[in-house]
């Protein structure tokens, strides 16, 4: 049983387009991450956040903590074929241990 | 290294042979986690290491199953009298930062 439950599962999209994954518990973290997996490959992190409230971003990709700490979601802004992968998040219950959603597998076609 | 190595990157088992999976850190990260991925899911924990100490083993699926790392640097994941079941990647994920993890690339275990 995952705590974090990320929707969608699948999402397809146009170059230029935004789009945004949601990450939902009813557990409170310690601190949440994101990370993005190729084929092949292990999950990339891509941002920890640690506060309730708290916004990050990295070039196009704006991060949000909930204020509870129990959700979190991802926007891509102008998609990219390059941003096409499964995006995990991850929350921190214990401080090491990490427990994963599914993931959503994004494609973003040129 | 740079990064998380693991090896090999590839293995395909007969059920019932053992296998030992190996997984080389980041230089000074003292954290060492080992996760199985199965199709289409996100990483499940297994077990956590800091330095030589396994600290947290309550993720191993069955007695079949141990990890050891024994010097506090490579570590080693062995799977006994492998079953279908098993098949899946598993990664390993060092840390140096609470709650953050760099993860290798995987091993990818097929049991026939």
């Amino acid at each position: 049983t995952q705590l974090l439950e990320q929707s969608p599962q699948f999402l397809s999209i146009q170059e230029g387009e935004n789009l945004t994954v949601y990450c939902n518990s009813s557990s409170v973290f310690s601190s949440l991450q994101w990370y993005r997996q190729e084929p092949g490959e292990g999950p990339v992190l891509l941002v920890t956040v640690v506060t309730g409230g708290e916004v990050k971003k990295l070039k196009r990709l704006t991060f949000q903590f909930g204020d509870a700490r129990k959700d979190s979601s991802l926007h891509i802004t102008a998609a990219q074929p390059g941003d096409t992968g499964l995006y995990l998040c991850a929350g921190a219950l214990i401080d090491y241990k990490l427990s994963f959603g599914a993931g959503t597998t994004v494609t973003v076609r040129a | 290294g740079a990064g998380v190595s693991q090896s090999p990157r590839y293995k395909v088992a007969k059920r019932g042979q053992d296998v030992a999976l190996r997984c080389d850190p980041i230089s000074g990260h003292v954290s060492l986690f080992w996760y199985q991925q199965a199709l289409g899911q996100g990483p499940e924990f297994l077990t956590y290491f800091q330095n030589e100490a396994q600290l947290d083993k309550s993720g191993l699926p069955s007695d079949r199953f141990f990890a050891e790392r024994p010097e506090g640097s490579v570590s080693t994941l062995k799977i006994q009298r492998t079953q279908q079941e098993d098949s899946a990647v598993y990664l390993c994920a060092s840390s140096l930062v609470r709650g953050e993890a760099f993860f290798g690339q995987g091993t990818r275990l097929t049991v026939v």
